[in-house]
């Protein structure tokens, strides 16, 4: 059971827009950043936004991110078959001494 | 270029410690910008934080908090970690990672430990 709870899957052809969906609480996506992972199959996983909705270097801008209240979005646009992968969301939470906390993945196929 | 290997044991038995260590390349991990950091992932299953360590303070997840210890060997550049009492349910591919505040985690590759007898 995920502290941070995301649909597990999601669909969409090539050309659309997905957005995939991140809960949490007001411990941590209601008082700190969100953070997106990108995990292709049998690969590491891969930072695709910091801080709510900053793509690092090389991350393409089809990718976005936002967050209101204690929960977040992560949204694909102009969606390509190599975008087919897993997704993760995370943050830090305040509660007990501070740990980061996951959510449970998000499972993008590319029709 | 900040490059992560993870390196140890690919199979423990059960009740025994699991060790890691983690080699870090292109950045000191003693600059005290950072945070070292594990994460694990079962097969087939999500991202668990482990814990992490800096120059002042460690963390470790609460629910393994019981289990783990973190170190630093500032002399190799590496982190560890050590997990004892380990079963089944600690299988999983272990990551090494790096973050500061702010930045997200750079990953390195991956390594997987199975707990089997």
């Amino acid at each position: 059971q995920s502290v941070l709870t995301q649909p597990p899957s999601a669909s969409g052809t090539p050309g659309q827009r997905v957005t995939i969906s991140c809960s949490g609480g007001s411990s941590n996506i209601g008082s700190n950043s969100v953070y997106w992972y990108q995990q292709l199959p049998r690969t590491a996983p891969k930072l695709l936004l910091y801080m709510n909705d900053q793509r690092p270097s090389g991350v393409p801008d089809r990718f976005s991110g936002s967050k209101s209240g204690t929960s977040a979005s992560l949204a694909i646009s102009g969606l390509r078959s190599e975008d087919e992968a897993d997704y993760y969301c995370a943050a830090w939470d305040d509660s007990l001494s501070g740990y980061v906390v996951f959510g449970g993945g998000t499972k993008l196929t590319v029709l | 270029q900040v490059q992560l290997q993870e390196s140890g044991p690919g199979l423990v038995k059960p009740s025994q410690t699991l060790s890691l260590t983690c080699t870090v390349s292109g950045v000191s991990i003693s600059s005290g910008s950072y945070h070292w950091t594990w994460i694990r992932q079962p097969a087939g299953k999500g991202l668990e934080w482990i814990g992490r360590i800096d120059t002042s303070e460690t963390k470790y997840n609460p629910s393994l908090k019981s289990r783990v210890t973190m170190s630093v060997d500032t002399s190799k550049n590496q982190f560890s970690l050590r997990l004892s009492s380990v079963t089944a349910a600690d299988t999983a591919v272990y990551y090494c990672a790096r973050s500061s505040v702010g930045s997200g985690f750079t990953w390195g590759q991956g390594t997987l430990v199975t707990v089997s007898s």
